[in-house]
């Protein structure tokens, strides 16, 4: 099993700043990703975060707006830059082990005013 | 791309019944996860299928490969198994895919 803690839990922000969500895990895992829940929808993959090189972003999702950090295999970021009420979302972290199993984080819900 | 449709979107039923939530999807997986959220965002997986029938307690997941359909049931249902339950399938790309997700089931059991 794996245990994932994010930080923060819940946040609200002005337009036009950032805000760095922090994902940590208890065990090394291979996959991890980043999904985002927006207000009464499912949820959507933003990017696998890959270990030392570039995340993998989804269609509709780009570096600049959304820029991910993975340097090890129990700890990954994910930045929401240059915010806007549309990015009010809960964006949760998860991961994935090797038999599929697949374990999610208490999410972050971000409001942006 | 997969495009996941579960049924029904919403379901209310009272306390003992027997539930069933239906699954499909378009484009062949490695593997369906069967998905609960309750308010306030927290979301456990129940399931993660890739062949045949799984049992846990009074809930069974099955699918089936051929027909891209996968079903969830839950036996002498209980108010506390109120929730939104998401059907999630992996890509057959090898195990490197995020999931994608169907548009959940608002399950509510009334006492």
């Amino acid at each position: 099993s794996a245990v994932i803690s994010q930080k923060p839990s819940r946040d609200i922000c002005q337009r036009g700043t950032s805000l760095t969500i922090q994902c940590q895990v208890d065990s090394q895992v291979t996959m991890m990703f980043w999904y985002r829940q927006q207000p009464g929808q499912s949820l959507t993959l933003i990017a696998t975060a890959n270990q030392g090189s570039e995340a993998t972003y989804e269609s509709g999702f780009v570096i600049d707006k959304f820029p991910i950090s993975r340097p090890n295999l129990t700890f990954s970021t994910l930045t929401v830059s240059n915010m806007s009420p549309e990015d009010s979302s809960i964006y949760l972290c998860s991961v994935r082990q090797w038999s599929h199993e697949q374990y999610f984080g208490p999410g972050t819900r971000l409001t942006v005013t | 791309k997969n495009e996941v449709e579960q049924s029904p979107q919403n379901l209310t039923a009272q306390e003992g019944e027997f539930i069933t939530i239906n699954c499909s999807y378009s484009v062949g997986i490695s593997a369906l996860h069967w998905l609960q959220q309750h308010p306030g965002g927290g979301i456990v997986s129940l399931f993660m299928l890739s062949s045949g029938k799984k049992k846990h307690g009074r809930l069974i997941a099955t699918i089936n490969i051929q027909e891209k359909h996968s079903s969830l049931h839950i036996t002498a249902s209980h108010p506390r198994d109120s929730a939104v339950y998401i059907c999630a399938v992996e890509g057959a790309g090898g195990g490197a895919d995020g999931l994608t997700f169907g548009k959940g089931t608002h399950l509510i059991i009334q006492p």
